[in-house]
């Protein structure tokens, strides 16, 4: 079936360190990928998306590149913010439907 | 503000309970989504409808159901409340049928505690 795998949290970064954020997937056909983010007591927005092969999304410095042949979505960002301290989440659509499949989630902390 | 609507905000029930969740899409949507999100399980979905008939069934239990009115706001009802569907429930909204397919809106959602 189709999931999504994404790597453990807590992460804990100082502020301008580099993130990355692995995520991989399973699924049928050529999927839409995302990547969401939930700061705390909200709901989730919308970071960034790639729906095809080889498509970089890109959106508030946060990057991530849909390769197929790895099957990944590995989100990233050079330099990351107090305010960038969420949850982050990995999620992909298959052609079936409005279901979104996510991943459990990658909470980061950055500290001053 | 993300303009997707979720009352009320917090709901603290006894089990065996039936309590119901309110949604109201952003302006233009048709799509209403509902998940489930626990520390557990992560985020489910649960169901969707499309301008008012259901067009997805996930992992919705038989106690859960819900509709979308004429006037396109939904609602989720969670009977027979048991300890384990303590969760956030989200509600999100998209134009489209497809909506996963190009991302949508979420509400801020609802904590229900089953004590």
């Amino acid at each position: 079936g189709n999931s999504v795998t994404q790597m453990e949290g807590p992460v804990t970064l100082s502020e301008e360190a580099f993130l990355t954020i692995n995520c991989t997937y399973t699924a049928t056909g050529y999927p839409s990928l995302f990547w969401y983010v939930q700061y705390p007591g909200e709901g989730l927005q919308l970071l960034l998306k790639a729906t095809k092969a080889d498509d970089k999304g890109s959106n508030k410095g946060f990057e991530a590149t849909y390769r197929k042949e790895t099957t990944s979505f590995h989100l990233e960002k050079g330099s990351v913010q107090v305010s960038d301290s969420a949850v982050y989440f990995c999620a992909l659509a298959t052609n079936q439907g409005g279901k979104l499949i996510f991943g459990q989630g990658t909470e980061l902390s950055v500290k001053p | 503000d993300s303009g997707v609507t979720q009352t009320p905000k917090h709901l603290i029930t006894a089990t065996g309970q039936r309590v119901t969740l309110r949604c109201s899409p952003r302006s233009g949507d048709l799509s209403v989504y509902w998940y489930q999100q626990s520390l557990d399980q992560g985020l489910q979905f649960l169901i969707q409808y499309y301008n008012g008939e259901e067009r997805a069934k996930g992992n919705i239990l038989e106690r859960f159901s819900a509709q979308q009115f004429p006037d396109l706001h939904s609602e989720l009802n969670l009977s027979s409340l048991e300890l384990g569907d303590s969760a956030l429930y989200f509600c999100a909204s998209s134009v489209g049928v497809e909506g996963a397919s190009y991302g949508y809106t979420f509400g801020s959602g609802t904590r229900l505690t089953v004590v």
